[in-house]
């Protein structure tokens, strides 16, 4: 079945960008039916959903981050990224990449992401 | 605060059921028959449980059903268990401009 797994910095510091990297298995990131997703938690908060890409490379973003996000994909690697620029405090939270549009099934396990002063 | 609406917990015995809402503040937040409910046991993945509001995926309990009545979704856990204790959230795709909300989780306490 797919599996999804997060990797990238735990620590990034204030005002530079935060970049992840989701690795997709059992799936393949340039199937024509599917979208890949990322979605963030803070801690004690509540999800919210950051962007996805399609693996045309169409991409579609939260309007309250539309302007420091970047989703792309890599159908070599068979993985697909998230940059997210001048990060502050607020963007600190667990990320995770799911496989979806509107249903996110599978989801990875997350991986925490905390933005230093 | 969250476009979704749930309450922050919701608590039940063994055996019985519960109800979560799910309500959405905007009129196009909830208005469209794509809504999901995924269960998060913390440190571990998410899980959807429903989609499309009533839609149980393959493997998922029939013990889990949900609902939709106006902008209010809702997911009925009936026959309680220990393992049902976890955080749940509903998602509704919301349009072309905002694409998905989440509500802001509601947590399952098994007494």
């Amino acid at each position: 079945q797919v599996q999804l797994q997060e990797s990238g910095p735990g620590l990034v510091k204030a005002s530079q960008t935060l970049s992840l990297t989701c690795s997709v298995s059992g799936g393949s990131v340039a199937s024509a039916t599917d979208h890949w997703s990322w979605i963030r938690q803070p801690a004690g908060k509540g999800l919210e959903w950051v962007g996805r890409i399609h693996a045309s490379g169409s991409t579609y973003y939260n309007p309250s981050l539309k302007s420091r996000v970047t989703i792309s994909v890599d159908t070599s690697r068979n993985q697909f990224s998230l940059r997210l620029t001048s990060v502050t405090a607020t963007d600190t939270a667990v990320y995770y990449c799911a496989r979806g549009r509107v249903v996110f099934d599978p989801w990875g396990q997350g991986t925490l992401v905390t933005v230093s002063s | 605060q969250s476009d979704l609406t749930q309450p922050a917990s919701v608590s039940g015995s063994p055996g019985q059921s519960i109800t979560i809402s799910c309500t959405g503040l905007r009129s196009d937040s909830i208005g469209y028959n794509f809504v999901s409910w995924y269960q998060h046991h913390p440190g571990k993945a998410p899980k959807v449980i429903i989609s499309d509001v009533s839609n149980r995926p393959s493997g998922v309990s029939n013990r889990f059903s949900g609902s939709k009545s106006g902008n209010t979704a809702s997911l009925t856990i009936s026959g309680l268990q220990a393992d049902d204790e976890a955080d749940y959230y509903c998602s509704s795709y919301a349009g072309t401009s905002i694409f998905v909300l989440f509500g802001g989780g509601t947590k399952v306490t098994v007494l």
